[in-house]
């Protein structure tokens, strides 16, 4: 069975500060898919970055950058220079082979950037 | 590019009572599936329809049940409603599951309230 934890419920820093996002995973698959998701108050989730097992390169896009190490089973997530518009509930999630459409998802981590 | 729709956007039922929810999907996507957020948690996954059929069930007992129709469009019905049932319910379309990229883009969600 799959499983994502996600150890920090909430998490609250001032506008431009850097932050990062833990996510720890648990999968029996070789094969697979790690994203991380953000849901504004709104409540649509909106894809943020995708990482498949076999690709351990971290990369750096715009503010967003992640660390994935397979060794540990994690899959980090930072924002750099973080805004009040970052504000919401982050989800890191795992899915099957090529299949994100079955994905198991962490429990979230609420991110407040303060002015 | 149409986005993934979902509707209602509210529903507010008794229980016992029964609740259709539905989904149209993102123009060119064939596979729908459906998440149960309870509030303070993750998406849970509930089931996904391709090609109008059932392709994989989450752990959720069959009082949940779906559809797919030519269109890709899709239902979710739930029987004999329970106070746990209340919670946000969010669609997500996807090209067909062995696709690349590998990217599920969800709607706004239905936010059920069961008394």
């Amino acid at each position: 069975a799959q499983k994502v934890t996600q150890a920090q419920t909430e998490i609250s820093v001032v506008e431009k500060e850097d932050v990062t996002l833990d996510c720890v995973y648990e999968t029996r698959d070789t094969t697979y898919y790690l994203f991380w998701y953000k849901q504004p108050p709104s409540g649509e989730l909106v894809f943020l970055i995708r990482r498949n097992s076999f690709d351990e390169q971290n990369e750096i896009s715009g503010r967003y950058s992640w660390n994935f190490q397979k060794s540990t089973s994690s899959f980090n997530f930072t924002i750099t220079a973080s805004q009040v518009v970052d504000s919401a509930v982050y989800f890191c999630a795992l899915s099957e082979k090529t299949n994100a459409g079955k994905s198991t998802f962490g429990d979230g981590t609420t991110l407040t950037v303060k002015p | 590019e149409t986005g993934v729709t979902q509707s209602p956007t509210h529903l507010i039922k008794t229980r016992g009572q029964q609740v259709t929810l539905r989904c149209s999907s993102q123009s060119g996507h064939n596979t729908v599936s459906w998440y149960q957020q309870a509030l303070g948690q993750g998406p849970q996954f509930i089931f996904q329809y391709y090609r109008e059929e059932e392709n994989g069930r989450g752990n959720f007992p069959p009082r949940f049940s779906g559809l797919q129709f030519p269109n890709y469009s899709s239902e979710l019905n739930v029987n004999a409603l329970e106070l746990d049932d209340s919670a946000l319910y969010l669609c997500a379309s996807s090209l067909e599951p062995s696709a690349e990229p590998n990217e599920q883009f969800f709607g706004p969600g239905t936010r059920l309230t069961v008394l």
